[in-house]
């Protein structure tokens, strides 16, 4: 069982469009959200995360929006560009134990210039 | 300067073999973390340790011994190598937070 679901395995944008990643959670008790971002032959790091009390966090082009109802969010990557293609990964915790991620199974986004 | 490292970054063995991963970081971080990545299934917990002698069970730890002899130093274990073993590991390291895990570039790991 999947308690955290990255419904897209692969997306392709073209450069300078907004790229949009989504995941989904079955546990209301997680509450902190991580993404990372992974290029090939390298370790995942992570790129933003967001708490569970907020609806919207944004570091320069990226963007997380957060739906507590629905038990989703999103990662927007706004005026893509190439250097953005890797593999992006939601994961989710409890926030007692941020130790023991959950990870979603990853998006690869390629972006085309 | 990498502050997480792992070794080796390939490894072959066959069924039945031992092999050992060794991590190693220097975040002076209190927790270091073992992964498996396997297309589909994204990143799974084997086993964390909090401290030098702590070890503390994963998600999927079936099949795998850790010790951690240092702060610094973390070791994953695989006394009777299966071929459903075949992975990329990944080590990482966090505060105690947790909220930031730092991750090595992975070993790459085939059982025949």
């Amino acid at each position: 069982q999947q308690q955290v679901r990255q419904s897209s395995q692969s997306l392709t944008v073209w450069e300078g469009e907004t790229a949009i990643l989504n995941c989904s959670y079955e546990n209301s008790a997680f509450d902190y959200f991580p993404w990372y971002q992974q290029f090939p032959g390298e370790g995942p790091a992570l790129l933003i995360a967001i708490r569970s009390v907020s609806d919207k966090k944004e570091d320069g082009r990226f963007t997380i929006f957060f739906n507590k109802r629905e038990k989703n969010l999103s990662l927007h990557i706004k005026d893509s560009q190439p250097g953005d293609s890797a593999t992006y990964f939601c994961a989710a915790s409890e926030g007692w134990s941020n130790y023991q991620l959950i990870w979603g199974s990853g998006t690869k986004l390629i972006i085309k210039p | 300067e990498a502050a997480v490292t792992q070794s080796p970054r390939n490894k072959v063995t066959v069924t039945g073999g031992n092999v050992t991963l060794s991590c190693r970081q220097t975040n002076s971080h209190n927790y270091m973390y073992w992964y498996r990545q396997d297309t589909g299934h994204g990143l799974r917990l084997i086993h964390y340790s909090y401290g030098a002698g702590n070890l503390q069970i994963g998600d999927v730890p079936d099949g795998y011994k850790a010790t951690r002899t240092t702060q610094e130093d973390f070791f994953l274990l695989l006394e009777l190598a299966s071929p459903s073993q075949t992975s990329l590991y990944f080590c990482a390291s966090s505060d105690w937070t947790g909220d930031t895990q730092y991750f090595g570039p992975g070993t790459r790991l085939l059982v025949l």
